[in-house]
């Protein structure tokens, strides 16, 4: 079974401040997406990457696939309220894709 | 209408009623989904339908019974749930390449359904 691990589950931290969550693994993956879940609402794709090594970038938010395709970072640059959501992070695989648990960011004003 | 939508958003019942979750997608996909999102745990897929038929069904138990009349309908329905069953059920959708196989690409979930089981 493969699995996902991201760190840390919680995050809080002021407006305008940076900041990086991970996802990680000791399988590899063909590909990772991270989603964004806002209260209330389902989860809504930010981006997906295929390549060892891809970075792409989304206005503030930088997503990074580690070489051997097993690991993944998001970075936020002056972060803003509107950040605020739960991150998860999902392998692509012979079995599908398979969930993080999510990182719980709050941006406070 | 927005890509996927689903009814009721919230649902409170007892361990002896039976209801149902409904969900609709309005993007010409050929896959729906349902899944459990619980806290503390990653999201669970529970059941996969590819054009209208049922590829996948991870263990879940009997007492969650999914329905597929078409490609942009899905229902979950439920009979004596257990209180560790209360979530929140997401349906998806995605659209498979012709040469099946599990769905990799993008899932565009609906807003979820909040179960409560007394």
């Amino acid at each position: 079974t493969q699995l996902l691990e991201q760190s840390p589950q919680f995050l809080s931290i002021q407006e305008g401040e940076n900041l990086t969550v991970y996802c990680n693994s000791s399988s590899v993956f063909s590909s990772l997406q991270w989603y964004r879940q806002e209260p209330g609402e389902g989860p809504v794709l930010l981006v997906t990457v295929v390549t060892g090594g891809e970075v792409k970038k989304l206005k503030r938010l930088t997503f990074q696939f580690g070489d051997a395709r097993k690991d993944s970072s998001l970075h936020i640059t002056a972060a803003q309220p509107g950040d605020t959501g739960l991150y998860l992070c999902a392998g692509g695989g012979a079995d599908g894709l398979t969930f993080g648990k999510g990182t719980h960011l709050i941006i406070q004003p | 209408e927005t890509g996927v939508t689903q009814t009721p958003r919230h649902l409170v019942m007892g361990m002896t009623n039976k209801k149902s979750l409904k969900c609709e997608q309005h993007l010409g996909h050929n896959a729906m989904y349902w899944y459990k999102q619980s806290a503390k745990k990653p999201l669970e897929l529970m059941f996969v339908y590819s054009l209208e038929e049922r590829v996948e069904n991870n263990s879940v138990p009997s007492r969650f019974s999914p329905e597929c009349p078409n490609s942009s309908h899905l229902f979950l329905h439920l009979h004596t749930l257990q209180p560790e069953d209360s979530a929140l059920y997401l349906c998806a959708s995605s659209q498979l390449g012709l040469a099946g196989g599990p769905n990799t690409g993008e899932l565009f979930f609906g807003e979820g359904s909040r179960l409560t089981v007394l």
